[in-house]
């Protein structure tokens, strides 16, 4: 049983560009999470998903990131226009039911 | 709502010695309690987590944590460090029932002097 997922590893976008960040969680898991990691800092919440539903985004910026688990495919995090405050370490989690969240790998996103 | 508190930004120690990491927590209900490791530029893999059944428990390479209700407490202790237990680790609550997004701690980073 593969782990969970993440692509790209790295991604490097200018400012204003746009950057998606995709999340396979694991195989029988329903349930996603998106958490960010700001440098020497623990990790915050962002958004919790099942599949095509969002079920909690209060850790979410209010403008600029959405994120989405449709019905087929992986979770997406996308954030637009982005800026230099957006690098970090974007971490998504998936579980089997409401209780332990197991991590991918992380993106590591540097805005130039 | 809930917190973590992890006293101690860096704990160094002698391999061999006692690894001993803090960890409170404040939450207004039952809690879910884990702490996860993580290596450099990797994800989060979990260590052990407490889910209400026997307040010690056990996790992976030789660790271990007890629950303690009236001290609000889990702290994560291993007898004997190892060179590969170096390594940054983070305490997390949530809430148990609901059980959505962890609350992490600010994360303590465990050096092992040879």
């Amino acid at each position: 049983n593969a782990g969970v997922m993440q692509n790209p590893r790295h991604l490097v976008r200018r400012r204003g560009q746009e950057a998606r960040l995709r999340c396979s969680p694991m195989k029988g898991h329903s349930h996603v999470y998106w958490y960010r990691q700001l440098p020497e800092e623990g990790l915050k919440f962002m958004v919790y998903l099942q599949k095509e539903n969002i079920i909690d985004e209060s850790g979410m910026p209010k403008e600029r990131f959405s994120a989405e688990f449709p019905k087929e495919g992986p979770s997406i995090l996308r954030i637009q226009q982005v800026v230099r405050g957006d690098s970090a370490a974007y971490f998504c989690a998936s579980s089997p039911r409401l209780e332990t969240q197991y991590f991918g790998p992380g993106t590591r996103l540097l805005v130039l | 709502a809930q917190s973590v508190t992890q006293l101690g930004s860096h704990v160094s120690v002698s391999e061999g010695a006692l690894v001993l990491l803090r960890c409170n927590y404040s939450s207004s209900v039952p809690p879910y309690l884990f702490w996860y490791v993580q290596y450099p530029n990797q994800g989060l893999q979990l260590l052990l987590k407490y889910t209400s059944a026997a307040t010690l428990v056990k996790g992976i390479n030789g660790f271990e944590a007890e629950f303690k209700k009236s001290e609000t407490s889990f702290h994560l202790t291993k007898p004997s460090a190892h060179m590969s237990d170096a390594a940054e680790y983070f305490c997390a609550v949530t809430l148990r029932g609901s059980a959505r997004q962890l609350t992490f701690g600010s994360g303590t980073q465990l050096t092992v002097l040879p």
